[in-house]
């Protein structure tokens, strides 16, 4: 089976970085993804790692490690708007049929 | 915007009834995938198909059942509703078949069943 764990919920302040992280367990590996999702809307997609390493977007970076079963989503430079959840997944195989860690509200506040 | 659209956005039933929610995928893209996010929790997956089988199916009984048509789009059937169904139901199409690929997201069907 597949379990995935991330924290509930993390407060921050605009300006600053926030570290979301997320641990996994999985039979086999095929990539890791994150995804945004505002309040009352769609899941959007963040990034996708399938190498170990870092990968910067712009504000959002996310790394991976396979051997640790681990991966982290940072976001610098919080505005307002990233106040939202952050879902980490993981194909259930090699596809994209996705097992959803339960998701971390990330409050920023001024 | 991803392009993919749902309806309805939310309705409202009671235990025993029946639903479909339907899901037009974004052009172009051959694969659609059902996910249900109860309050709180992130997504977990229902099925998905692909050239109008279905194609994998997670840990949901079978009434829960879906279709996909020629031109892709999709539906999702519930039967013998239960007040744990009380969800919001999520569409997803992909465009290179089950293969690892990003996502897209509609907004999603709120269902409350009473």
């Amino acid at each position: 089976g597949q379990n995935i764990d991330q924290p509930t919920e993390m407060t921050a302040t605009e300006g600053a970085i926030v570290q979301i992280n997320c641990t996994y367990q999985t039979s086999g590996f095929n990539g890791l993804f994150w995804y945004q999702q505002h309040a009352g809307e769609a899941p959007t997609f963040l990034s996708y790692n399938v190498l170990d390493g870092l990968e910067e977007k712009g504000r959002f970076s996310s790394f991976l490690s396979r051997s640790k079963g681990y991966s982290y989503l940072l976001l610098k430079e919080l505005q307002m708007k990233d106040s939202a959840s952050y879902l980490c997944a993981v194909p259930l195989a090699a596809g994209n049929k996705l097992t959803f860690g339960g998701g971390t509200r990330v409050l920023v506040k001024p | 915007e991803t392009g993919v659209t749902q309806s309805p956005t939310h309705l409202i039933k009671t235990r025993g009834q029946q639903v479909t929610l339907r899901c037009s995928s974004q052009s172009g893209h051959n694969t659609v995938s059902w996910y249900q996010q109860a309050l709180g929790q992130g997504p977990q997956f229902i099925f998905q198909y692909y050239r109008e089988e279905e194609n994998g199916r997670g840990n949901f009984p079978p009434r829960f059942s879906g279709l996909q048509f020629p031109n892709y789009s999709s539906e999702l059937n519930v039967n013998a509703l239960e007040l744990d169904d009380s969800a919001l139901y999520l569409c997803a199409s992909s465009r290179d078949g089950p293969g690892t690929g990003e996502l897209f997201f509609g907004e999603g069907s709120r269902l409350t069943v009473l």
